[in-house]
């Protein structure tokens, strides 16, 4: 069931580039939208969530979303070494389970 | 900052015995879940367990697997006779709320069935 699909990469940037990450969607009925963080051999943490479509600011990093196109991104500004893992977007109608991709591999070159 | 931890973080077991992956959900979470993680694939929903009993579970979680939590802090998954196919990243996650609110996600377990 490939109800969020993001590229797997690997995304290879040098150090302070900025850097779009991004999925797209097919459940309509998908209104929470969550971007995780994974460390190799780390479980996934939470870096944004946001409802509905619109933009959402934390510090270096951006998440979007538009609902008209089903796509959801994310963006980190001047992009560090320690930025470098594997980035999973991840959605919700909100009555049901958390829908993951399959994450994109970011590595920060210095 | 409060956290989910998981034990162990690594289970080897022979084909066909039975593996039990233990989890602390952080204390005021009510809602509780089982992901698992294939090597190369997606993080993929196993079960959720509120008030002490399973609230939705996926195709995956078949027979062989039941949850529990025996003593109210920890939460457990429990396969029963385990395939090689169940080789994967347990990971166990929680939440103050359901839906929406986001999840918190242990360190996994890595189960490896020989």
């Amino acid at each position: 069931q490939k109800e969020v699909e993001q590229d797997p990469g690997p995304l290879s940037v040098p150090e302070g580039a900025i850097v779009s990450l991004n999925c797209t969607y097919s459940n309509s009925a998908f209104q929470y939208f969550m971007w995780y963080r994974q460390y190799s051999r780390k479980g996934p943490e939470l870096l944004m969530y946001t409802y509905s479509s619109g933009n959402k600011e934390d510090g270096r990093f951006t998440a979007q979303v538009d609902k008209s196109s089903k796509y959801i991104s994310l963006f980190i500004r001047d992009s560090q070494p320690s930025d470098s893992a594997t980035y999973l977007c991840a959605s919700t109608s909100g009555n049901t389970p958390l829908v993951f991709g399959k994450g994109t591999r970011l590595s920060v070159i210095a | 900052e409060p956290e989910v931890t998981q034990t162990p973080s690594h289970q080897v077991t022979q084909m066909g015995q039975e593996v039990i992956l233990r989890c602390v959900p952080i204390s005021n979470h009510l809602y509780f879940y089982w992901y698992r993680q294939i090597l190369g694939q997606k993080v993929e929903f196993l079960v959720s367990f509120y008030n002490n009993e399973i609230s939705e579970k996926s195709e995956i979680f078949d027979d062989q697997f039941s949850v529990e939590r025996p003593d109210g802090s920890n939460f457990t998954l429990k396969i029963r006779s385990t395939k090689l196919e169940d080789s994967a990243m347990y990971f166990c996650a929680s939440s103050v709320d359901r839906g929406p609110s986001p999840l918190h996600f242990g360190n996994g377990t890595r189960l490896t069935v020989t």
